[in-house]
């Protein structure tokens, strides 16, 4: 998916910090970070509508997130746990919101992720 | 609370013969999409297939599923596994509102 990209493709840390980069081409207004261990479905972590955070999932706060603009997102990680190894996706979707009609269900679009092996 | 639950972790089909995963959900919301999504070694998850209309079979890559709203279930089929299709697949439903709940996702296995 060259609509949605993520940098960098793999990161290995010890204690360093560092912040993973997403942008989207498809002009949505809704943007995740999800993180996803072995064996197990993509988790929220953080999501941003417009540029505001409205859903901040239970996560340690060595973890940042922050959104420059509707089309990118940034996830500062500082002194990583080996916990934190893990895939972390970028996604994106269009919220449709019909008035008192409520909101139509759109796709979510995943990154190409972020591999993070803490040491 | 709304959720999706997937029974099998592991399939393993061999090559040509039918396969169908489970897929049932409990959700109290009117305005409701669901979805699989397959994800390959190393890859991002991606949109396999989508529907929000009851009894609408859909169709994508040989795969089908058909909403039962009065089963609350969304199985995806197919007639006949490829070994390409061995990958991780995960039942997810979306109640609006960027408020998206996957299921804990099915292991295929498809052997020759």
């Amino acid at each position: 998916n060259t609509k949605i990209t993520q940098s960098p493709r793999y990161l290995i840390l010890g204690r360093a910090n560092k912040s993973l980069e997403c942008e989207q081409h498809l002009g949505h207004n809704a943007m995740y970070w999800y993180k996803q261990s072995a064996e197990k479905p993509p988790e929220l972590m953080f999501l941003y509508n417009l540029k505001q955070l409205i859903r901040n999932e239970t996560v340690p706060s060595r973890f940042i997130p922050e959104c420059p603009d509707s089309s990118k997102l940034l996830l500062h990680i500082s002194a990583v746990d080996p916990e934190d190894s893990a895939v972390y996706f970028c996604a994106s979707s269009q919220d449709n919101h019909r008035g008192t009609g409520g909101s139509s269900a759109e796709t979510l679009y995943f990154g190409s992720g972020t591999r993070l092996t803490v040491l | 609370g709304d959720s999706v639950t997937q029974t099998e972790g592991l399939v393993t089909v061999t090559e040509g013969l039918p396969v169908k995963l489970n897929c049932t959900y409990q959700t109290t919301y009117l305005t409701i999409a669901f979805f699989w999504y397959v994800q390959y070694l190393n890859e991002a998850p991606q949109v396999l297939l989508k529907s929000s209309t009851d009894n609408k079979r859909t169709e994508h890559q040989g795969f089908h599923a058909t909403l039962h709203k009065s089963s609350s279930s969304f199985h995806l089929q197919k007639s006949s596994a490829q070994l390409s299709d061995s990958a991780l697949y995960y039942c997810a439903l979306n109640t609006g509102y960027q408020n998206f709940y996957f299921g804990k996702g099915t292991s295929l296995t498809v052997i020759p």
